[in-house]
């Protein structure tokens, strides 16, 4: 299956700064990719659609202005969290999808804002 | 629109067998299933396209029903690596390819 890998892994940081999270298609070209937040004990819930060379399209209720997203490349989509707060601390998690439909996940970065 | 899952969590001895059920009030083009073990993201382990199909990985099936639209997942002779939490993942259509509306979870613990 495809490799989708994620840096950091672990990112703590002061409230009011931002945070920008990389992920990478290792071995595969992808035009899309997707971003996911998962809170603690609770689902994966889609926050935004990165496309490459073109903007991200967000889910309802996501806050484009404060999660940007850059899909400069086919292998490389970063999401920045901007001016984070204690509610923004979750599970992130980019995915892209295989040729069969299935979804590869990062190993996901685990933010936390103090 | 979130699929249902159930049950929220179950609690098998090894060798036993357990069915996790996933469904929704929409069309759906495909079903995906994930598990995933603590602090670590979700392993894709199958997908179901329209049309109505089973497969099988192993031990663990899973089967669409398109009519009702409504997917389970099948835990046969279950293993400890078996624990985990297993999502269901729907996609609608063509138009919305890729996102995947996914369950609230089922936490299996699978126990000596």
């Amino acid at each position: 299956g495809a490799v989708v890998s994620q840096h950091p892994s672990r990112v703590i940081c002061k409230s009011g700064t931002s945070v920008k999270i990389e992920c990478r298609s290792l071995d595969f070209q992808a035009t899309t990719m997707f971003w996911y937040r998962q809170f603690p004990k609770q689902s994966l819930m889609l926050m935004a659609t990165s496309n490459e060379g073109s903007k991200a399209t967000y889910e309802q209720g996501v806050e484009k202005d404060k999660f940007l997203i850059n899909h400069a490349s086919l292998t490389l989509s970063t999401l920045t969290v901007t001016s984070a707060h204690p509610e923004d601390s979750s599970f992130y998690i980019c995915s892209s999808r295989g040729s069969g439909g299935e979804q590869y996940f990062g190993p996901g970065t685990r933010l936390t804002v103090t | 629109q979130q699929p249902v899952q159930s049950p929220q969590a179950v609690i098998l001895r090894e060798g036993e067998d357990a069915v996790i059920n996933c469904s929704s009030s929409k069309a759906l083009y495909s079903v995906h299933w994930y598990r995933q073990k603590h602090g670590e993201a979700p392993v894709f382990l199958m997908i179901l396209l329209k049309g109505g199909e089973q497969k099988g990985h192993d031990k663990i099936s899973a089967s669409f029903n398109e009519k009702k639209q409504q997917s389970s997942l099948y835990l046969t002779a279950s293993q400890l690596s078996y624990s985990g939490t297993y999502f269901c993942g729907t996609e609608m259509g063509t138009d919305s390819w890729g996102k995947l509306q996914f369950g609230a979870g089922t936490q299996v613990v699978v126990t000596p």
